[in-house]
């Protein structure tokens, strides 16, 4: 089966960029999206088609996908962006996710 | 503006079968693929399967297969996924989730249902 990994955790002081990064075999040739999920609310929905933001989300997301990693980037980093981040992708007709990483804002 | 509504908790025996609903609104129904993806307390997030509510079509993931059946009712726009032969390991949040449009990612999701199966 296809698999993709996050790390479990990354920090960030506020105000810095923050990097989240997901890792899968040839990764670069699928599209990968991310979601943001704060605690007891479903995800949402912060990069799809791997760099591109749906209406609403801030400017600071971006996304980026090449090689076997995609990216999600957080720019200007603040408290509210403190959360788990999903990456997701598409394989053989099988929708994967990673394990998801905590981002924490200190 | 797209609303998608689940059914509430259920706690179930090991052994025995969960239906869990979705009642879509805002949107034609029979446009958009349906999908059902999980989350076990403190875990990540896992795909269980698609559904298509125009033609019935569906597919599932692999370690659900033979024990996973997505349907839906037109007439009222809701989807349903029920699952069989649970065991404590089936006890998760359920979400149902809808394409932004055409493509595999959700920009929309319902609440979440809490399935809680003790033995």
């Amino acid at each position: 089966s296809y698999e993709v990994t996050q790390p479990p955790s990354v920090s960030v002081s506020p105000g810095q960029t923050a990097t989240i990064s997901c890792s899968a075999d040839k990764l670069g040739h699928k599209f990968t999206s991310w979601y943001q999920q704060r605690p007891g609310q479903p995800p949402l929905l912060v990069i799809y088609r791997n760099d591109e933001r749906p209406s609403g989300i801030s400017e600071r997301f971006s996304g980026s996908n090449s090689g076997n990693t995609a990216t999600l980037t957080i720019s200007g980093a603040q408290a509210m962006d403190e959360a788990d981040y999903h990456c997701q992708a598409w394989d053989a007709n099988t929708l994967v996710f990673g394990g998801g990483t905590k981002l924490t804002v200190l | 503006q797209v609303h998608l509504v689940q059914s509430g908790p259920e706690v179930k025996k090991s052994g025995a079968s969960v239906r869990v609903s979705c009642q879509a609104s805002g949107y034609p129904f029979s446009s958009y693929d349906i999908n059902w993806i999980r989350q076990a307390s403190g875990q990540g997030l896992e795909w269980i399967g698609w559904m298509n509510p125009h033609s019935g079509n569906t597919g599932y993931a692999q370690r659900f297969q033979g024990r996973v059946t997505m349907i839906r009712n037109t007439s009222i726009s809701t989807a349903y996924m029920e699952l069989s032969r649970l065991t404590s390991d089936d006890s998760a949040v359920y979400y149902c989730a809808r394409g932004l449009n055409s493509g595999a990612f959700f920009g929309y999701w319902g609440q979440g249902t809490l399935v809680n199966v003790s033995s």
